[in-house]
């Protein structure tokens, strides 16, 4: 089945500068990749996803990029503020699969 | 917005003892999920539910365990007979049906304590 390796585990940042979180999947059928947030005493909140036809994608200061020969995708948070300290999930899934997540990155943004 | 719902927020119960979960899923969302997370790990997959029955499981999701959607509205997860392991979040989910349908919405979770 699909195996989700994630790093760093922790990060911290000044305010201001870039965080990146990467992961890596294991099952080359893998078509859907999700990052989520989760904030203390929540749920996990979708952030961006991407699918395997695509190589980059960006939402204002974050973006997800994937390479699917090598098998991995990365998160990528620019100008990095307090209110985005949380812990980063990332995700993979084949179609009609369930989600297999990465074990999560603790990301301290300190102003 | 719409978003998923989830009762009650925190549940004690004794070992041994059943517990039902509840969610209300976003209403044009026809696949549910539960997952759990124990304390300070990742979130683990435990059922998938379309069409009122299982489409997946995983082998946490043994016959302690059981997921109804009793109503047009309400997605439930029961546990037969808690063990202290059981002690964890439980998160449900849901997703619109469909090739596009990939992206899965969660609640905000039900922390139960087994005591």
């Amino acid at each position: 089945g699909e195996n989700v390796e994630q790093h760093p585990s922790t990060l911290s940042v000044q305010e201001g500068d870039s965080a990146v979180i990467k992961c890596t999947y294991s099952d080359s059928a893998s078509n859907y990749f999700p990052w989520y947030k989760q904030e203390l005493g929540k749920g996990p909140q979708l952030i961006i996803d991407i699918r395997s036809n695509v190589g980059e994608k960006k939402d204002q200061r974050i973006a997800v990029t994937l390479n699917k020969t090598a098998k991995h995708f990365s998160l990528h948070i620019t100008e990095t503020q307090p209110e985005d300290s949380a812990v980063y999930f990332c995700a993979a899934r084949k179609a009609g699969t369930a989600l297999i997540f990465g074990k999560g990155t603790t990301l301290s943004v300190s102003s | 917005e719409p978003e998923v719902t989830q009762t009650p927020s925190h549940q004690v119960t004794q070992m041994g003892q059943e517990v039902i979960l509840r969610c209300v899923p976003i209403s044009n969302h026809l696949y549910f999920y539960w997952y759990r997370q124990i304390l300070g790990q990742k979130v683990e997959f435990l059922v998938s539910f379309y069409n009122n029955e299982i489409s997946e499981k995983s082998e946490i999701f043994d016959d302690q365990f059981s997921v109804e959607r009793p109503d047009g509205s309400n997605f439930t997860l029961k546990i037969r007979s808690t063990k202290l392991e059981d002690s964890a979040m439980y998160f449900c989910a849901s997703s619109e049906a469909g090739h596009q349908g990939y992206e899965q919405y969660f609640g905000p979770g039900t922390r139960l304590t087994v005591t």
